[in-house]
């Protein structure tokens, strides 16, 4: 079965380095990997989107790679704040269902 | 653009009883899924709706929940009865599919379901 795995369960990072969350998969090849953002009590919010065809995407701060070699997706938030700390979700898109990973708490103090 | 919206924000209930949440998706979405969260873990694809048909619902524990979308709009998720271990956060999120096929999804703020 389609599996898709973020195996850090929690991330802690100084104010201003650059924090990498990683985001696996095995058995399938996906199409597109959306990784969100979500704070305690609220929906996931959506930050980016990769197709299997792009290496990289960027987005202000934010930059996710595809490598699917290695079946992995790298999310990088630069220069990270204190309002970064969040917990970061990938999700695989398979067709129009959206499967997610645990996430990653990201915790970045100043 | 009006988000996804859910109701109710919180709700307790002793387990055998019954409970129904309600989402209404943005407007002109066709797709609509329901997720179920549990404390520390990522949200679980429970069912998806494409219109006010299910595409995926392998995931439903059928024998004792229940979702429809009428008319393509609206869905409501029923639990019926209610066991401990159904305590979770229920989301539903709706999404449309873009030009090139990638589909990002909105998520309402979800239903805490606390069963005692």
């Amino acid at each position: 079965s389609q599996k898709i795995e973020q195996n850090s369960e929690a991330l802690n990072i100084q104010e201003g380095k650059t924090a990498t969350l990683t985001c696996n998969y095995t058995n399938y090849s996906p199409a597109y990997l959306q990784w969100y953002r979500q704070d305690p009590g609220r929906g996931p919010v959506f930050l980016l989107l990769i197709r299997e065809n792009e290496k990289e995407k960027r987005k202000e701060r934010l930059k996710v790679t595809f490598d699917t070699t290695l079946k992995q997706s790298l999310f990088h938030i630069t220069a990270s704040q204190p309002a970064d700390s969040a917990t970061y979700l990938c999700a695989n898109q398979a067709g129009t269902a959206l499967i997610f990973g645990k996430g990653t708490t990201l915790s970045v103090s100043s | 653009e009006a988000g996804v919206a859910q109701s109710p924000r919180y709700k307790i209930i002793e387990k055998r009883q019954s409970v129904a949440f309600w989402c209404n998706p943005i407007s002109g979405h066709a797709t609509l899924y329901w997720y179920q969260q549990i404390l520390g873990q990522g949200p679980k694809l429970l069912i998806q709706f494409q219109n006010n048909g299910v595409v995926d619902d392998s995931q439903l524990p059928k024998d004792r929940f229940s979702a429809e979308r009428l008319k393509g709009v609206d869905s409501t998720l029923k639990i019926q009865p209610a066991k401990l271990e159904d305590s979770a956060v229920y989301l539903c999120a709706s999404s449309s599919r873009d030009s090139a096929g990638g589909t990002e999804a909105f998520f309402g703020q979800g239903t805490r379901l606390t069963v005692v």
